[in-house]
């Protein structure tokens, strides 16, 4: 069956220091890809995504980009700042139309 | 345009209680999806509705319920609650259902506590 697996957490960053989030997928197809971000007490925020093998997604300094060759879709950004702290999660989404969430990964950035 | 509105935000509920959650869509989406989160499972789907027909489900027993109204708006009703109930419980809108590319916004969520 389908599923996401993200690095585990937390990860502890210093502000302005580079992020990665590694996210890999098993699913049959072409799923679509996505990165979603809850802040505190809040719902799943869009905060990228991809269609196809090789798309980069990317929105307000994250980037990740699909790659089928193994099956991955790490999230990255070259900067963090504080207002980051948050739970990551990676998705994926096959023609079932079901999203299928990885555990989440907890962002914390300390100024 | 307004987004995914779930209510209520919060509610306490007694063991053996059921407990109806709404959530309207954002306007012109037709897909409505509902999730669980819990800290020790995460995300999990629940089931989607499209044009008012179950289109998904997932491995939820039968306490579980949930339907669409004509105006998209979707309602889920959890019977005989139990403790391992407690979770947020959170709504997603697309425009479409079952295509691979469509972007799902979720609404805030509704806390439920089980006691």
């Amino acid at each position: 069956g389908n599923s996401v697996t993200q690095m585990e957490g937390p990860v502890t960053l210093s502000e302005e220091a580079f992020l990665t989030i590694n996210c890999t997928y098993t699913a049959t197809g072409y799923p679509s890809l996505f990165w979603y971000v809850q802040y505190p007490g809040e719902g799943l925020q869009l905060l990228l995504k991809a269609t196809k093998a090789d798309d980069k997604g990317s929105n307000k300094g994250f980037e990740a980009t699909y790659r089928k060759e193994t099956t991955s879709f790490h999230l990255e950004k070259g900067s963090v700042q504080v207002s980051d702290s948050a739970v990551y999660f990676c998705a994926l989404r096959s023609n079932t139309g079901k999203l299928i969430f990885g555990q989440g990964t907890t962002l914390q950035v300390k100024p | 345009k307004a987004g995914v509105t779930q209510t209520p935000r919060y509610l306490i509920k007694t063991r053996g209680q059921q407990v109806t959650l709404s959530c309207s869509p954002i306007s012109g989406h037709r897909s409505v999806s509902w999730y669980q989160q819990t800290p020790g499972q995460g995300l999990q789907f629940l089931f989607e509705y499209f044009s008012e027909t179950q289109r998904n489900k997932g491995n939820f027993p039968g306490r579980f319920s949930g339907r669409q109204f004509s105006n998209s708006r979707s309602e889920m009703n959890v019977s005989t609650l139990e403790l391992g109930d407690s979770a947020l419980y959170l709504c997603a809108s697309s425009y479409g259902g079952g295509q691979k590319n469509t972007e799902a916004f979720f609404g805030q969520g509704t806390r439920l506590t089980v006691v």
